[in-house]
């Protein structure tokens, strides 16, 4: 039953250093997406897949791309992180097309950028 | 003006206490309206759902939604120590793959 695995769990970078967090789901979901929560802000919507091989903005884009690998798995990645990148980064799986069905989300990657 | 507003409490309330938590939304397409908790330091999960207006009851549980208000709510009765966590409302509207999400309230429930 591992649903939605994130890795990694935790991660301290340099201003200007790149990675990729990495999340996979074993539900054959179609939907998956990326969000990042910070104090006061709630979750907000990164980048999301509605389906392999498609990638979409969702409200906070800049400073990250994307890639739908596989139906499996949907990476993110930070090019140049800023400290303004520092949060708690959530990776999320739905069934349909939309999040109008139960989204199951990972543990979390709390990222900070020094 | 966010389109989901939430309080972030902290609210904190006696065992057996009956719990009121509450969103309010801008947007008249939402259509769909969630309840995710969250405990430290873990993932969302899905609590509650709820498609249009009405209510809805599982257990402690039971969601409102107010269409012509704008308002949802999520009422736990006999609230437990163990349902001490961050409570997210959550809504979108048809045909979109966006969940809005609220900034969430911290629940704290004492023996």
């Amino acid at each position: 039953n591992a649903g939605v695995t994130q890795t990694p769990k935790f991660q301290v970078l340099k201003t200007g250093q790149s990675m990729t967090l990495q999340c996979a789901q074993d539900m054959n979901h179609n939907s998956m997406y990326w969000y990042r929560q910070d104090p006061g802000m709630g979750l907000r919507l990164i980048y999301y897949s509605a389906s392999e091989g498609t990638t979409d903005k969702g409200e906070v884009p800049n400073g990250y791309n994307v890639s739908r690998l596989n139906k499996r798995e949907f990476s993110l990645r930070l090019e140049s992180a800023a400290p303004s990148q520092t949060s708690v980064y959530f990776c999320a799986s739905s069934r349909t097309g939309g999040m109008n069905t139960e989204a199951f989300f990972g543990q979390g990657t709390r990222l900070t950028v020094v | 003006q966010k389109e989901v507003e939430q309080d972030p409490g902290p609210l904190s309330v006696p065992e057996g206490a009956i719990v009121s938590l509450n969103c309010t939304y801008s947007n008249s397409a939402f259509q769909y309206f969630m309840w995710y908790r969250q405990y430290s330091r873990k993932g969302p999960e899905l609590l509650m759902y709820t498609y249009s207006s009405g209510n809805k009851e599982d257990g402690r549980f039971t969601a409102q939604v107010d269409k012509s208000s704008k308002y949802i709510s999520l009422f736990i009765r006999d609230s437990q120590p163990s349902d001490s966590a961050t409570y997210l409302c959550a809504m979108s509207a048809v045909n979109t793959d966006k969940l809005i999400f609220g900034t969430g309230t911290r629940l704290q429930v004492f023996p």
